[in-house]
C-alpha cells in the first residue's frame, strides 16, 4: 500500500476485555515496530520485528501483550485483560530493509479503556 | 540499553532560528533520527544523521558528534506551522534497526 495502515482508528473497550490491533505495513518493508504513545508523552518502544529474525520482545510491558507478524507482511498486537493503564495511542511502522533509513508511521489507533 | 535527552518545551518567535538539542547514553549506536509530531498526528521524518556533521535540508538540519553523545536540530525562519513536538531517535548498533524516541521537545512559534 501506499503508507502504513493501522486499524482500527480508534476503540473503546471495557476494562478486562481483550483487544486486537492491525498493522499492515508499506509493502515490502522488513522491518517493523509497535510503539505505545501515552497523552503528552514521547514514543514508547513495545516490539520490533526484522525479517524472519525473532523479535525483540524487550519493551512489551507485561505478559498481558503479544504480537505477531504473519507472512512477513501484516502484524497484530494483541492486549489481554485490558487495564485503564493501557489507554493510549499505539503506533505502528515499517522500514524498507536492514540497517535502512526512516521509518514511517501509521495514523496510530487510539485505544480508550473504560 | 538507551537514554535520550531533550528539552520538554521550547518558545520562539515567527521568523526566528531554533536549536533542539537531544543527548543520549547508549549501548550501541547506528544513527540518530529526527522527527516531527504534530498533535494528534503521526510522527514524520525529518533527518538522519550517522557521521559527525551538519546535515541540511533546507529549512531543517541536523547536526551530530558522535564522541559527545550529542545531537541538535536547528529550524531557520520559523513559521507557525512549525510548532509540533520534534521527537529525537536513536538506533542500536549492530546491524539492528531498533530505535529509542525521547519525551520530544515541545516546540511553540508565537508571532
Amino acid at each position: 500500500g501506499a503508507g502504513v495502515s493501522q486499524s482500527p482508528s480508534n476503540k473503546v473497550t471495557e476494562k478486562g476485555k481483550d483487544v486486537e490491533l492491525r498493522c499492515d505495513p508499506i509493502s515490502g518493508h522488513t522491518a517493523l515496530y509497535w510503539y505505545r504513545q501515552s497523552l503528552g508523552q514521547g514514543l514508547e518502544f513495545l516490539i520490533y520485528f526484522q525479517g524472519n529474525s525473532a523479535p525483540d520482545k524487550s519493551g512489551l510491558p507485561s505478559d498481558r501483550f503479544s504480537a505477531e507478524r504473519t507472512g512477513g507482511s501484516v502484524s497484530t498486537l494483541t492486549i489481554q485483560r485490558t487495564q485503564q493503564e493501557d489507554s493510549a495511542v499505539y503506533l505502528c511502522a515499517s522500514s524498507l530493509e536492514l540497517g535502512g533509513t526512516e521509518a514511517f508511521f501509521g495514523q496510530g489507533t487510539r485505544l480508550t479503556v473504560v | 540499553g538507551q537514554n535520550i535527552d531533550q528539552p520538554t518545551e521550547m518558545t520562539a518567535t515567527e521568523g526566528a532560528i531554533v536549536q533542539i538539542n537531544c543527548t543520549y547514553q547508549t549501548s550501541g549506536f547506528n544513527g540518530l533520527f529526527w522527527y516531527q509530531q504534530h498533535a494528534g498526528e503521526a510522527p514524520t521524518f525529518l533527518s538522519y544523521n550517522v557521521l559527525d556533521g551538519l546535515e541540511e535540508k533546507g529549512r531543517f538540519s541536523s547536526f551530530l558528534s558522535r564522541s559527545k553523545g550529542y545531537s541538535y536540530l536547528l529550524l531557520k525562519e520559523l513559521q507557525m506551522k512549525d510548532s509540533a513536538s520534534y521527537l529525537c531517535a536513536v538506533r542500536d548498533g549492530g546491524g539492528g534497526n531498533k530505535l529509542t524516541f525521547g519525551t520530544g521537545t515541545q516546540l511553540k512559534v508565537e508571532l
